[in-house]
């Protein structure tokens, strides 16, 4: 049962316009979210994290946003720049309990910027 | 560079064989992760070991094992390789538990014949 879920393996945009990356969870216990980048042959990276006591995290072009009661998170890029092509991961955590710290992954979309 | 190292980057073996990868952290972090990254499953937790001691099992195989060193670097084990163990393997590191920021390794390409 796959508690962190991006449902579009892909997204095309236009150089300049916005990148919209939706990822939505199962598990209320998760109380810490975050979106890493990933290019081929490289770990992912970090971009950007956010707190469930918060509904948006900003971080220069990178937005997050979460809606806890929709179980639903968002990465926003603007504007969008060939450079960050690459396959964008949502996870999630518990800060606390057993498991804690240990992200669970979504499967990824791939996101194509177009000159 | 994450300051985050895998060793080897590339590794074929064939059924049957036991092998070892070998992860070291950033300095000055004491939590190690394993990651495995099939084509159909996406990226999946394997283990985490925080300053030598196991903290956390995931989805791993009774045919693998970890563990985590004195010097902090971390060795995963597989033995009795399957075709479906050829994946990537991740080690990602942090400076404690809960939501530190996972810096992750460039991975460990493991083919099965």
């Amino acid at each position: 049962d796959q508690q962190v879920k991006q449902n579009s393996p892909s997204l095309s945009v236009q150089e300049g316009r916005i990148s919209i990356l939706n990822c939505d969870y199962t598990n209320s216990m998760f109380d810490y979210f975050l979106w890493y980048k990933k290019y081929p042959a490289e770990g992912p990276t970090f971009l950007i994290s956010i707190s469930s006591i918060k509904d948006k995290n900003e971080d220069g072009r990178f937005t997050v946003f979460l809606n806890k009661s929709a179980k639903h998170l968002s990465l926003h890029i603007v504007p969008s720049q060939p450079g960050d092509s690459a396959v964008y991961f949502c996870a999630a955590l518990r800060s606390y309990g057993g498991s804690q710290g240990n992200l669970i992954f979504g499967k990824g979309t791939k996101l194509s910027v177009k000159p | 560079d994450s300051g985050v190292t895998q060793t080897p980057k590339h590794l074929i073996t064939a059924t049957g064989q036991r092998v070892t990868l070998r992860c070291s952290p950033r300095s000055g972090d004491l939590s190690v992760y394993w990651y495995q990254q099939s084509l159909d499953q996406g990226l999946q937790f394997l283990i985490h070991y925080y300053n030598g001691e196991e903290r956390a099992k995931g989805n791993i195989l009774e045919r693998f094992s970890a563990q985590q060193f004195p010097d902090l670097h971390s060795e995963l084990n597989l033995s009795s390789l399957e075709l479906g163990d050829s994946a990537l393997y991740f080690c990602a590191s942090s400076v404690g538990t809960n939501h530190d920021t996972q810096y992750f390794g460039p991975g460990t390409r493991l083919t099965v014949l």
